[in-house]
């Protein structure tokens, strides 16, 4: 079955210990990104990548990592969260980045 | 810079009413995506419009492209309770390498 993976689907940690939540997808899809999603404030992009090795930023990158190693891989890093950074945290994937995005079911971040 | 508003907010509406929402761009788009997104769940690909004064229709949702490819909607005719959640207008973006965004989104709710 054509999927994206998250994990975790929820998390409760501290401010500044250093977490990564992992995006997997099977349809070899060169594109994904990651964006979170606050009320009244929509899906906003953080990263986005175009394919293995290259990355670039969103809209909100500011305290956020990611790499694209492999192509079916691409973790986001909160390498000092913050309570700000509370949040639904969604990563999507595509064939190219005009495509039609398949969503993963989300991973709720809650910093305390 | 480019920008892109979606309206309304948010939609009540009784039951067998009829539903639109609006994503209206300062600037010409190459293309438009619409997605929707259920209470606690991920956004769903509903369509991508191409052409301007493109039309298409799924079902009670019909979807157009201004002729300017600066407006869309979608329209939904005779609402059920299954329609219930956020749609979202999506575009690429012309000062982020084309990247896509996302409008803030338009809530339904629906009451039998």
């Amino acid at each position: 079955e054509a999927q994206v993976t998250q994990n975790p689907r929820y998390l409760i940690t501290v401010t500044g210990k250093k977490l990564t939540v992992t995006c997997s997808q099977n349809m070899n899809h060169e594109y994904m990104s990651w964006y979170r999603q606050d009320p009244g404030l929509g899906l906003r992009q953080i990263y986005y990548s175009m394919n293995v090795e290259v990355t670039d930023k969103g809209d909100v990158p500011e305290g956020y990592k990611v790499s694209r190693k492999e192509k079916r891989n691409f973790p986001l890093i909160l390498e000092s969260p913050s309570p700000n950074q509370t949040s639904l945290y969604f990563c999507a994937s595509s064939q190219g980045q005009n495509q039609p995005q398949h969503f993963g079911d989300g991973t709720r971040l809650s910093i305390l | 810079g480019q920008q892109v508003m979606q309206i309304p907010q948010y939609q009540h509406v009784q039951e067998g009413e009829d539903f639109t929402t609006y994503c209206n761009s300062s600037t010409t788009l190459s293309n438009i995506q619409w997605y929707k997104q259920r209470p606690g769940g991920h956004p769903v690909f509903l369509i991508q419009l191409v052409k301007s004064g493109e039309v298409k229709k799924q079902k009670r949702l019909t979807f157009q492209f201004g002729e300017a490819k600066k407006n869309s909607s979608l329209h939904i005719t005779a609402t059920q309770t299954t329609d219930v959640g956020t749609y979202f207008c999506a575009y690429p973006r012309r000062d982020s390498g084309y990247a896509l965004n996302f409008g803030k989104g338009t809530s339904l709710l629906v009451t039998p």
